[in-house]
């Protein structure tokens, strides 16, 4: 399978406990991107990178959040301190380079529930 | 602000119907507009993508149509499969980047016997 790939699939975890989260993008992709979903709301932006280049962080991302693509490969999002707040479905997106009509290609994401 | 609004916000059908989902925006400038199909659980599937100069694109039984002087687009689903039942997620680009991209809420379709 040649997708985007997201590890965990479900991770639960207790109020103030750091987690991280893996994106394996389509190979060829350079762009990534993160996504928040809440239950019946659409996907909310958080940062994407160009290679290893983080190049916009949307306000959701908070200092607690810190996403990182060190070879310009994989990627993963932390989390520290978590709140019951965090908890929801997080994305990850994969595109090429010229990305005006290309696709997002999701990953099928890490449910998080902070207890 | 940048918008964009889906109805019906649930819909359910007889498999073997049709049905046309909405979406309306006030994004802008626009740049493109595409349809994602979401099943429960999964990441979203792009469906189709539309640019200011499409009126109409097809992806099997699937048919997405955009007004770029009203701002609204229609997704239209022939001959509904039970597989169909999942939620269509409207997102319209304001910008060359998929970074400025907006996301509807979502249309929860369910195909019944």
């Amino acid at each position: 399978d040649t997708g985007v790939s997201q590890d965990p699939r479900h991770k639960i975890t207790k109020r103030g406990q750091n987690v991280t989260f893996r994106c394996d993008p389509i190979s060829e992709h350079n762009r990534l991107y993160w996504y928040r979903q809440t239950l019946g709301q659409g996907p909310e932006f958080l940062t994407y990178f160009q290679n290893e280049a983080q190049l916009e962080k949307s306000r959701l991302l908070s200092d607690r959040f810190s996403a990182e693509r060190p070879k310009g490969s994989f990627s993963t999002l932390e989390i520290q301190r978590t709140e019951q707040g965090d908890s929801a479905m997080y994305l990850c997106a994969s595109s090429p380079d010229r990305a005006y009509n290309s696709p997002l290609h999701f990953g099928n994401g890490t449910r998080l529930t902070v207890t | 602000k940048n918008q964009v609004e889906q109805s019906p916000q649930s819909l359910i059908i007889l498999e073997g119907k049709n049905c046309t989902l909405q979406c309306n925006y006030t994004v802008s400038p626009f740049s493109n507009l595409r349809w994602y199909k979401q099943d429960t659980g999964r990441g979203p599937v792009s469906l189709t993508i539309m640019t200011f100069s499409e009126n109409t694109k097809s992806n099997g039984r699937y048919t997405a149509t955009l007004d770029a002087d009203t701002k609204q687009s229609s997704l239209h689903i022939t001959a509904s499969q039970l597989s169909d039942s999942a939620s269509y997620i409207c997102v319209v680009s304001h910008t060359g980047t998929a970074s400025k991209l907006t996301f509807g809420t979502g249309t929860r379709l369910q195909v019944t016997l």
